[in-house]
């Protein structure tokens, strides 16, 4: 059964620092992985999707790498800004084909908060 | 390209009700997969519905059902609510099927469900 977990649960950091927010799963057998950025009470944003046989994916000042035998990914957040203020949630889409059913397994989240 | 939309935003009922919650998915979109997300805690899958045929349950009791329309919008219905049915209910939209496709899942905002 595949679970997903983060660490740290919560963060907090002086504005300008560069951080890293880890995501790890116990099968390896993932189709992809997502990272979401979910404010208070609202939905998910998707930030970066990285399939399996990708190794990162980058989106301006973020950087998410894969590595599937380990079973982790990481989220690189440079020059942290108040805005990115938020829960950050990786999800693996589990399974192995394109078109099996999308079964995607979330972690609990880091919360992650920047100090002006 | 529209987005994916949730209604209603909010939602209060006592236990015992039954509640339907609706999803529009994003345009061209053929997929709808439908999370719950209780406070503190990262979404857990519901199901998914593909061509309007339930594709995949999680671990939920029967009295979560769904249905996907022709031009797949969803409808989450829950009967027999309890108290630990409160939650944010998430629904996103996919395509899926496509060769080499990214499978990205898209979230709506979310409907807040309380239950009295």
């Amino acid at each position: 059964k595949q679970e997903v977990t983060q660490i740290p649960a919560a963060l907090s950091v002086p504005e300008g620092e560069n951080l890293v927010l880890n995501c790890s799963f116990t099968d390896s057998a993932i189709y992809n992985l997502q990272w979401f950025r979910q404010d208070p009470g609202k939905g998910l944003t998707s930030l970066l999707l990285i399939q399996s046989s990708q190794r990162e994916q980058t989106s301006g000042r973020l950087n998410a790498s894969l590595d599937k035998s380990s079973g982790r990914s990481t989220l690189y957040i440079a020059a942290s800004q108040p805005g990115d203020s938020a829960t950050y949630l990786c999800a693996v889409r589990d399974g192995g084909t394109k078109t099996s059913y999308d079964k995607v397994i979330f972690g609990p989240g880091t919360s992650l908060s920047v100090i002006p | 390209e529209t987005g994916v939309t949730q209604s209603p935003t909010h939602l209060i009922k006592t236990r015992g009700q039954q509640v339907t919650l609706r999803c529009s998915s994003q345009s061209g979109h053929n997929t709808v997969s439908w999370y719950q997300q209780a406070l503190g805690q990262g979404p857990q899958f519901i199901f998914q519905y593909y061509r309007e045929e339930e594709n995949g349950r999680g671990n939920f009791p029967p009295r979560f059902s769904g249905l996907q329309f022709p031009n797949y919008s969803s409808e989450l219905n829950v009967n027999a609510l309890e108290l630990d049915d409160s939650a944010l209910y998430l629904c996103a939209s996919s395509l899926a099927g496509l060769a080499g496709g990214r499978n990205e899942q898209f979230f709506g905002p979310g409907t807040r469900l309380t239950v009295l």
